[in-house]
Order: C-alpha cells, then sequence, then structure tokens
C-alpha cells in the first residue's frame, strides 16, 4: 500500500538558516504530493502541493519538487523563522484517491 | 467562513463511557475522515465517508463507530472507551474532485484531546 517516509525530527535551527526535511513515498500510479502544517494547539493546514512529477509547489517561502526517479518530495526554505515552528507532514493522496497517507510530521524548532 | 468543526475540543472520560465527538463542515464536501494523532506514529485513518450513507473502515477502525446521515455532519462513537484511545483525534473533509482527482485539499478541525482514565 501507499507509504510516506520522513524524519521525526526534531529539528532545531537558528533563524535564518536553511531548512530541509526530507520525505520519500511509495505508491502505485501517479499520486499527488502535499505539505500540511500543524501550528501548535490547531488542526492541519495545507502549505504546498503537486500533482505531477517536476511540479514545484510553493508557498511563504516553503518549496518541494516532485521527483519521480527518487520517489521524493523535499520541503526547503532558504531562511527560517521563529513563526516557521510547528510540525510539518508530509502526505500523498494516491491510488485509492479519497484516502490522504501521511507521513510521522517533523518538528521544527526555531530559535532566534 | 470554510470550516471545519469539532468538539469538544478537550474530553477526559472514564473506561467504559460511551462518548461521541462531533464534527460539522460548512464546505458541501463529499469526502470526511477520521484521524487519530499519537507521537511517533503520525496521523492514522479511522474511518471514512464517501458520501451520506457510505462509510468504510480506514487503517485502525476497531473501538469506533461512525455515521453519515447528513453530508455535512460525521460524528465519531466510542462505544466502550478504553485508556489505549487516549489520543489527538482530528476531522477532516475534502472535496471529491472530478474524475477521481487526487489534487484535491483536505481541511481539517482544531482537534478534539481525548483521555480516558
Amino acid at each position: 500500500g501507499d507509504s510516506v517516509t520522513q524524519m521525526e525530527g526534531p529539528v532545531t535551527l537558528s533563524e535564518e538558516a536553511f531548512l530541509t526535511i526530507n520525505c520519500t513515498y511509495t505508491a502505485t500510479g501517479y499520486p499527488s504530493l502535499f505539505w500540511y502544517v500543524q501550528y501548535p494547539g490547531e488542526g492541519l493546514q495545507l502549505l504546498l502541493k503537486a500533482t505531477k512529477a517536476d511540479d514545484k509547489g510553493s508557498n511563504k517561502g516553503f518549496e518541494a519538487t516532485y521527483r519521480k526517479e527518487t520517489t521524493s518530495f523535499h520541503l526547503e526554505k532558504g531562511s527560517v523563522q521563529v513563526s516557521d515552528s510547528a510540525v510539518y507532514f508530509c502526505a500523498l493522496s494516491g491510488s485509492f484517491y479519497q484516502k490522504v497517507t501521511f507521513g510521522i510530521g517533523t518538528k521544527l524548532q526555531v530559535i532566534p | 467562513e470554510a470550516q471545519v468543526t469539532q468538539n469538544p475540543r478537550y474530553l477526559i472520560t472514564v473506561t467504559g463511557k460511551k462518548l461521541t465527538v462531533t464534527c460539522s463542515q460548512n464546505m458541501n464536501h463529499e469526502y470526511m475522515s477520521w484521524y487519530r494523532q499519537d507521537p511517533g506514529l503520525g496521523l492514522r485513518q479511522i474511518y471514512y465517508s464517501m458520501n451520506v450513507e457510505v462509510t468504510d473502515k480506514g487503517d485502525v477502525p476497531e473501538g469506533y463507530k461512525v455515521s453519515r446521515k447528513e453530508k455535512r455532519n460525521f460524528p465519531l462513537i466510542l462505544e466502550s472507551p478504553s485508556p489505549n484511545q487516549t489520543s489527538l483525534y482530528f476531522c477532516a473533509s475534502r472535496p471529491s474532485g472530478t474524475g477521481g482527482a487526487t489534487w484535491t485539499e483536505a481541511f481539517f478541525g482544531q482537534g478534539t484531546r481525548l483521555t480516558v482514565v
């Protein structure tokens, strides 16, 4: 079945540092890929998405590129801020389109 | 405002006492689902519903029930809660999209933190 693999963290960075959170997936066919973000005490909200190979999703300075050859969708940001501290979930919607399969979530802490 | 509303946000209960967590969405979405979030395990799907009166098991359905009598509501029922159901629960809704599209965004409620003692 479909699966998503990402590191749990926590990842601790200083403000203005470069961020990479790795995400790899297993799915049949051509899934859509997502990054969701969960701020403390809140539900998940969509950060960005990509629906086909080589697409780049971007939002709020975050980017991720759909790499079918490496089955990856790594999240990057050039300069993180304290306000980016949250849990980030990689997810896919694939062969059974209604279901979204999530990774375990990566906690990011940004210190001033 | 488009939203998914869950109630209650926090709940402490005792083993065996039936409870219901409500979920309502105002976006006319066909698809709704329940997840539980546990440390080290991420979000796991409990049940889902593709439309009114159509529900099915997700990955971890044991000990839970759902119903979908109206399009907007999708309550989660724990008939006899046990301590291993202590968790953070999320309801989500999503439009079906056209032609089985996989790209539609899921909208989440704020979460319900349940403790069973």
